[in-house]
């Protein structure tokens, strides 16, 4: 069975710092992998998404994330944090198989603090 | 870009009575949808997985007859809650894979606000 861990509820950064979101995951095979982000009342925006190829993925608004095999991690990055990017970060795995669903971590909630 | 949209996006109703929430796929043929339930903080959770022209696998604790899905054709599917009481409160959203997309991606609806007094 393939599941996604998010180990941290929150991550709060000052805007301007650095900021990571943190995931590992345990699939068969190689994986797809995905963020997403969610503001309140809102669905599910996609950031970005590792298929194949460099293993530094960059995406929507200044984000990237890394996929390290060895560690099964693929976790998201910005170099500078904004307030506005204060959200509900989700990542997710899929198996390469056609049938294979999307499996969600527990979510992280991000607080950017002026 | 991919695009799948709700409706509606918010709707309030009496505990007893039914309601519908439709999913569609704008511009890609989808033969397969998602449905998942979102509690307040809470990641997603899924519901059932529904293809077109065929009934709905539901998840396990998931009750069939109470959330019924339809997905009649490649671009929309119907979640209905019957008799919708307190505890179906929740933040339900749609997912559409992409089947002629070259990695079966999915996308997601902007979600459906239900409140049921």
């Amino acid at each position: 069975a393939q599941s996604v861990a998010q180990p941290e509820d929150q991550v709060n950064v000052a805007e301007g710092n650095p900021l990571t979101v943190k995931c590992t995951y345990s699939v068969s095979g190689n994986p797809y992998l995905f963020w997403y982000v969610q503001y309140p009342n809102r669905g599910l925006q996609f950031l970005l998404k590792y298929i194949t190829g460099d293993n530094l993925v960059k995406g929507s608004y200044g984000f990237e994330a890394e996929f390290n095999k060895s560690q099964t991690s693929f976790h998201l990055k910005k170099p500078s944090a904004l307030v506005s990017d204060s959200a509900l970060y989700f990542c997710a795995v899929r198996g390469r198989n056609a049938g294979n669903m999307l499996t969600f971590g527990g979510g992280t909630r991000l607080m950017v603090k002026p | 870009g991919a695009v799948v949209s709700q409706h509606p996006s918010r709707v309030i109703c009496k505990s007893g009575t039914s309601v519908k929430i439709e999913c569609r796929s704008l511009d890609f043929q989808a033969t397969t949808m998602f449905w998942y339930r979102q509690f307040p903080k809470q990641s997603l959770m899924l519901m059932a997985t529904s293809n077109e022209g065929s009934k709905a696998t539901y998840e396990q604790g998931v009750e069939k007859d109470k959330f019924l899905i339809n997905h009649a054709s490649l671009t929309l599917s119907t979640l209905t809650v019957t008799s919708a009481h307190p505890e179906d409160s929740s933040f339900y959203i749609c997912s559409a894979r992409d089947a002629l997309g070259a990695y079966n991606e999915q996308f997601f609806g902007p979600g459906t606000r239900l409140t049921v007094l």
